[in-house]
């Protein structure tokens, strides 16, 4: 079955500093893809990121930088000088073929940044 | 205007209410969602439209009602709910195959 775990609840950082958000995410399925969503209190999800399970090439977008590790099941999240426009919840997430049609979410990480 | 628009961004309803959301979607997907979203659990998938055809329905109760007339908009509708049901109700769209859903800011549902 799949899964997807986001074993940080809550996190609160100071402005500037980096910050990872960790996923772990269980399938079968030899082809799937992963996802990086923020939510900011205004509700609307924003998509960040999707990675293919065939490329383990980590990404960097500004302050942004993904690391996924298949050896570890992993797709962690790292700001690098964090602000406080960063704060929101941000979920990971899993489509595989086996539920081809349902993107299944982690329970997120509320990340804070304080001024 | 461009995304994912729901409406309406807040609904207050009684139990014996009849009231529907609606979605529409800018952005010539060929796939809509509904997902639910209640405090302290994960975003939970209800219904999956594909090309205009219901292809997943997860054992959601019979008060929730889609309704996809064509490929830009989509429904839901409501009635008899129950206070358990007060959440915030996303609609999404994508193209298939893997592809990222862009969801709406979302109509937080509160039922009395």
């Amino acid at each position: 079955a799949q899964k997807v775990t986001q074993a940080q609840t809550e996190i609160s950082v100071v402005e500037k500093e980096d910050v990872t958000l960790d996923c772990v995410y269980e399938t079968r399925d030899t082809t799937y893809y992963l996802f990086w969503y923020k939510q900011p209190p205004s509700g609307e999800l924003v998509f960040l990121i999707r990675r293919n399970s065939f490329d383990e090439q980590n990404e960097i977008s500004g302050r942004y930088s993904w690391n996924f590790q298949k050896s570890t099941s992993s797709f962690n999240f790292t700001i690098t000088a964090s602000q406080v426009v960063d704060s929101a919840v941000y979920f990971c997430a899993l489509i595989d073929q086996t539920g081809a049609n349902n993107l299944f979410f982690g329970t997120g990480t509320r990340l804070t940044v304080i001024p | 205007e461009t995304g994912v628009t729901q409406t309406p961004r807040h609904l207050v309803m009684g139990m014996t209410n009849k009231k529907s959301l609606k979605c529409e979607q800018h952005l010539g997907h060929n796939a809509m969602y509904w997902y639910k979203q209640s405090a302290k659990k994960p975003l939970e998938l209800m219904f999956v439209y594909s090309l205009e055809e219901r292809v997943e329905n997860n054992s959601v109760p019979s008060r929730f009602s889609p309704e996809c007339p064509n490929s830009s908009h989509l429904f839901l509708h409501l009635h008899t709910l129950q206070p358990e049901d007060s959440a915030l109700y996303l609609c999404a769209s994508s193209q298939e195959g893997g592809s990222p859903l862009h969801f709406g800011n979302g109509t937080r549902l509160t039922v009395t």
